[in-house]
């Protein structure tokens, strides 16, 4: 079982739409959690990160997060064509520091 | 400020020749990353540095070597390429420690062949 998993998509969704995205890991000593964002032939840039179960809001993106469930997740609200990307889950190692990345759900979002 | 930058951009190399991946911040942290990226692999960790003058291994160490040459620059090397190496190679720093934020240079297109 990989550490931490996404379905790699690609998730279309149609302009104004909610898009879902969902990570799995499976440290359950795990404290830190981060959604990165890449574009086509880009680096990956952060868009999120969650610390504490529950949810955490920034502008049209919410995380959430369910240590018991060993889940993570986020929510594009409104979603635009300029939200087309990749993203990439991405989780601390038990040792501190280290991120185990999923391999990264494709999002195209239609006009 | 450049943030993170990586030398050089795209590279050719024929198998068993070897290279020097540079990478360079300018935010003062003190952790830096080598990752290489495939499709539908995700990016896996090759090596890192958690503070000047120290480094370990991530997932994917074979083949390569690593220096971290001050708090600023950490290079990444291939003795003896091969065709599997072909791949994006991300650098990444962070201040250090389990909440910090990673930040990615542009990466290098690395074709083996």
């Amino acid at each position: 079982q990989k550490e931490v998993e996404q379905n790699s998509g690609p998730l279309s969704v149609p302009e104004g739409a909610i898009a879902s995205l969902n990570c799995t890991y499976s440290d359950r000593g795990s404290q830190s959690f981060f959604w990165y964002r890449q574009y086509s032939g880009k680096s990956p840039e952060l868009i999120m990160s969650i610390y504490s179960n529950g949810d955490k809001e920034d502008g049209r993106f919410t995380a959430q997060l369910n240590k018991a469930s060993q889940y993570v997740s986020l929510l594009i609200r409104d979603s635009q064509p300029s939200d087309s990307a990749t993203y990439l889950c991405a989780v601390t190692s038990y040792q501190g520091g280290k991120l185990i990345f999923g391999q990264g759900t494709e999002l195209s979002v239609k006009p | 400020n450049a943030g993170v930058t990586q030398t050089p951009k795209f590279q050719v190399l024929k198998t068993g020749q070897s290279m020097t991946l540079q990478c360079a911040q300018d935010m003062n942290h003190n952790s830096m990353y080598w990752y290489r990226q495939d499709p539908g692999m995700g990016l896996r960790l090759i090596y890192y540095s958690a503070s000047e003058g120290t480094t370990d291994k991530g997932e994917v160490p074979n083949g390569y070597n690593v220096s971290r040459l001050n708090k600023r620059e950490f290079s990444l090397r291939l003795e003896s390429a091969a065709p599997s190496q072909t791949s994006v190679y991300f650098c990444a720093s962070s201040e250090g420690g389990g909440r910090d934020t990673q930040y990615f240079g542009p990466g290098t297109r690395l074709t083996v062949l």
